[in-house]
C-alpha cells in the first residue's frame, strides 16, 4: 500500500515552461486536494476534488489547472510557470469529507528561474 | 470566514520538558480540528483529531490535545519532549462550506519546535 505518491519530488523550470505535477494514490479515496507551502504561510489550497469529474478551485488557483479523469489521479497543471510559483506542492486525499483527516504525498519541490 | 492562529512561530524547549503549542481557531459550529506534525522534507503525518465526544484526544507518538470550545483552541501537549519531536507542527480546521465543498482543511502557519539536549 503506498499511500499518496507524487513526482517528481524535484523540479526546475524556467519563466513560461508549463509541466505537470503528478499524484496518485491507492487507498480509493474519493477526495483529493493540493496544497502548496512557503515559508511563514503555512498550507494554502489550489484545487480539490470530491470525486471522479468534479473539481474546484481553494484559495489560490490562479497558474494552475487540475482535472480528475479516474479515483486514483489527481494531476496538477502550471500552465506557464512564473518565479511566483516557486514552492512545496502537496498532494493530499482522504476517504470522504468533514472528520477523516487527510493522508499526505511527501511534496514536490518547484523552482522557476 | 474560518481561520487557524498559532501564535507561537517557533519554540525551543529542552529534552524532557514538557511541550504545549497553542492553536485558536474562528469557526461558526463545531469544528473538526487536527494537528499534523512536518520533519525536514517531508510530507504531513496526522498526529491526532477531534470531531466529537471526550474534549481531551490522545495521538501518536505520546501526543495529547484538548478542545476547550470557550476558548476556541485546541492546544497540542506532550509531558515530556524527545530529540525526535524536532519538527514543524501545524494546526489544522475542517471548513465545512469552505469553496463551495465539506472538509476542505485549513491550516495554521505552524509552529516550529526545537529541542535542546
Amino acid at each position: 500500500n503506498a499511500g499518496v505518491t507524487q513526482t517528481p519530488k524535484f523540479q526546475v523550470l524556467k519563466t513560461g515552461q508549463s509541466m505537470t505535477l503528478q499524484c496518485a494514490q491507492d487507498m480509493n479515496h474519493e477526495y483529493m486536494s493540493w496544497y502548496r507551502q512557503d515559508p511563514g504561510m503555512g498550507l494554502r489550497l489550489i484545487h480539490y476534488s470530491v470525486g471522479a469529474g468534479i473539481t474546484d478551485q481553494g484559495e489560490v488557483p490562479n497558474g494552475y489547472n487540475v482535472s480528475r479523469s479516474t479515483t486514483e489521479d489527481f494531476p496538477l497543471r502550471l500552465l506557464s510557470a512564473a518565479p511566483s510559483q516557486t514552492s512545496v506542492y502537496f498532494c493530499a486525499s482522504s476517504p470522504g469529507t468533514g472528520s477523516y483527516g487527510y493522508t499526505f504525498g511527501s511534496g514536490t519541490r518547484l523552482t522557476v528561474v | 470566514a474560518q481561520s487557524v492562529t498559532q501564535p507561537d512561530i517557533h519554540i525551543t524547549v529542552s529534552e524532557g520538558a514538557s511541550l504545549e503549542l497553542r492553536c485558536n481557531y474562528s469557526y461558526g459550529a463545531t469544528p473538526y480540528l487536527f494537528w499534523y506534525v512536518q520533519s525536514p522534507g517531508q510530507g504531513l503525518q496526522l498526529l491526532l483529531k477531534y470531531f466529537s465526544g471526550d474534549t481531551l484526544v490522545q495521538g501518536i507518538k505520546g501526543f495529547e490535545a484538548e478542545f476547550k470550545r470557550s476558548q476556541s483552541s485546541f492546544n497540542l501537549r506532550k509531558p515530556s519532549v524527545h530529540w525526535s519531536d524536532a519538527a514543524e507542527y501545524f494546526c489544522a480546521v475542517g471548513a465545512i462550506g469552505y469553496g463551495g465543498s465539506q472538509g476542505n482543511l485549513i491550516f495554521g502557519k505552524g509552529t516550529k519546535l526545537s529541542v535542546k539536549p
